[in-house]
């Protein structure tokens, strides 16, 4: 069965620092992934996705994901933070085949925290 | 502007009460879903519409009933809730034709308080 996991519960940086928020999944075929960011209250936001291609994707807001078949990993990355970017971040993966499309699994989150 | 619009943002209810939550979408999509996000706890998905039809239902208590009368709108009934059911509840929807575009679109969600 497909699940995500997010490793890394609470991340603390100072402003301008570089980020590196870190995502494994378990899927059976090539996976679609998805990186979203919620503000405190607010429903999820997309950030970016892969679904083939080149393996690293670009996303608003500055961020890029990697995509590592032998790692199953799909790491997100921002060179220099910003306070703005304090939220918590989700890594999601999916759809299975046979399933909703859109039915995504997602893991438990990482909230960030930016120093001033 | 997301494109799902939930109503209310904010309910505060009696455990008696009967309510209904309300997700709209505008983006043609034809999959709805609802999830609950609570404090402290993973984001879960509740159920799963598509093309009008519930396809899941993860074992939730029956005094959540959901209702998907066409592909744009999604509704969620509460009835005897506990203060445990106290969480945002987010609408969130999808287009099943291009597996290129699989992404779903969340609304801002309903913060649901139990008293």
């Amino acid at each position: 069965a497909q699940s995500v996991t997010q490793p890394d519960i609470h991340i603390t940086v100072s402003e301008g620092a570089s980020l590196e928020l870190r995502c494994n999944y378990s899927y059976g075929a090539t996976p679609y992934l998805f990186w979203y960011v919620q503000s405190p209250g607010q429903g999820l936001q997309l950030l970016l996705k892969y679904f083939s291609g080149d393996t690293l994707v670009q996303g608003i807001k500055g961020f890029e994901a990697e995509f590592k078949r032998s790692q199953s990993s799909f790491n997100l990355r921002k060179p220099s933070v910003h306070w703005s970017d304090a939220a918590e971040y989700f890594c999601a993966v999916g759809p299975d085949r046979g399933s909703t499309l859109g039915r995504l699994y997602f893991g438990r989150g990482t909230q960030l925290t930016v120093w001033p | 502007e997301t494109g799902v619009t939930q109503t209310p943002r904010h309910l505060v209810m009696g455990m008696t009460n009967k309510k209904s939550l309300k997700c709209e979408q505008h983006l043609g999509h034809n999959a709805m879903y609802w999830y609950k996000q609570s404090a402290k706890k993973p984001l879960e998905l509740m159920f799963v519409y598509n093309f009008k039809e519930q396809t899941e239902n993860n074992s939730v208590p029956s005094r959540f009933s959901p209702e998907c009368p066409n592909s744009s709108h999604l509704f969620l009934h509460l009835h005897t809730l506990q203060p445990e059911d106290s969480a945002l509840y987010l609408c969130a929807s999808s287009q099943g034709w291009d597996r290129k575009n699989t992404e779903a679109f969340f609304g801002q969600g309903t913060r649901l308080t139990v008293v």
